[in-house]
């Protein structure tokens, strides 16, 4: 079966502070995606990455990094330096199989000025 | 800049009506895809196409139908609303080439309420 745990419902951080947000899947498939999305206020979920399962090279963008670690399942997403702007529900999601994306259940970040 | 564009940000209707729920795209999309979105359920897919008059049912097609008449735009219908249809749908276009999981790009949602 397939899934993605967002375990982290909401979080709360200063401006400034480091943030890293939590994904772990499961699946037993070798071939997947790993995706992040941003859910600002407005509504439109932004894509922010995509992995592959044989890509495990950690990212960098700017304040965003993400770390991909296939031992553990995981695909954690970190922003530092955190902003209010940064300030949404953060989606991870998994794509597998027959054509489908399968969404954790998000994560409210909250960014205090 | 892709735009995906949704016919209403908010509607509310009547147990029993037929309600559509319209999603434009500019760039030529091959794939389109309706979600609906709840609390604690993240986003679940409802319907997808990869073309014109084709369509594919994701997690959640009952109660659902679709409508892919031109490229660029998808339908959602609800037959006969319920309240359990109460949610925000979301609408969202991709590219096919390279495959279902490219990049996908997201409407601003419609808040749907059947009272």
């Amino acid at each position: 079966a397939q899934k993605v745990t967002q375990a982290q419902t909401e979080i709360s951080v200063v401006e400034k502070e480091d943030v890293t947000l939590d994904c772990v899947y499961e699946t037993r498939d070798t071939t997947y995606y790993l995706f992040w999305y941003k859910q600002p206020p407005s509504g439109e979920l932004v894509f922010l990455i995509r992995r592959n399962s044989f890509d495990e090279q950690n990212e960098i963008s700017g304040r965003y990094s993400w770390n991909f670690q296939k031992s553990t399942s995981s695909f954690n997403f970190t922003i530092t330096a955190s902003q209010v702007v940064d300030s949404a529900v953060y989606f991870c999601a998994l794509g597998t199989g027959a054509n489908n994306l399968f969404f954790g259940t998000g994560t409210r970040l909250t960014v205090i000025p | 800049d892709v735009k995906v564009t949704q016919s209403s940000r908010y509607l509310v209707k009547r147990t029993g009506e037929k309600v559509f729920l319209e999603c434009v795209q500019d760039m030529d999309h091959e794939n389109m895809f309706w979600y609906r979105q709840d609390p604690g359920l993240g986003l679940r897919l409802i319907y997808f196409s990869y073309d014109v008059k084709m369509k594919e049912k994701g997690d959640i097609p009952e109660g659902y139908s679709v409508s892919r008449e031109k490229k660029e735009r998808f339908s959602l219908i609800l037959e006969s609303a319920s309240t359990n249809q109460t949610s925000m749908y979301l609408c969202a276009s991709s590219f096919l080439a390279g495959g279902f999981y490219n990049e996908q790009f997201f409407g601003p949602g419609t808040r749907l309420t059947v009272l």
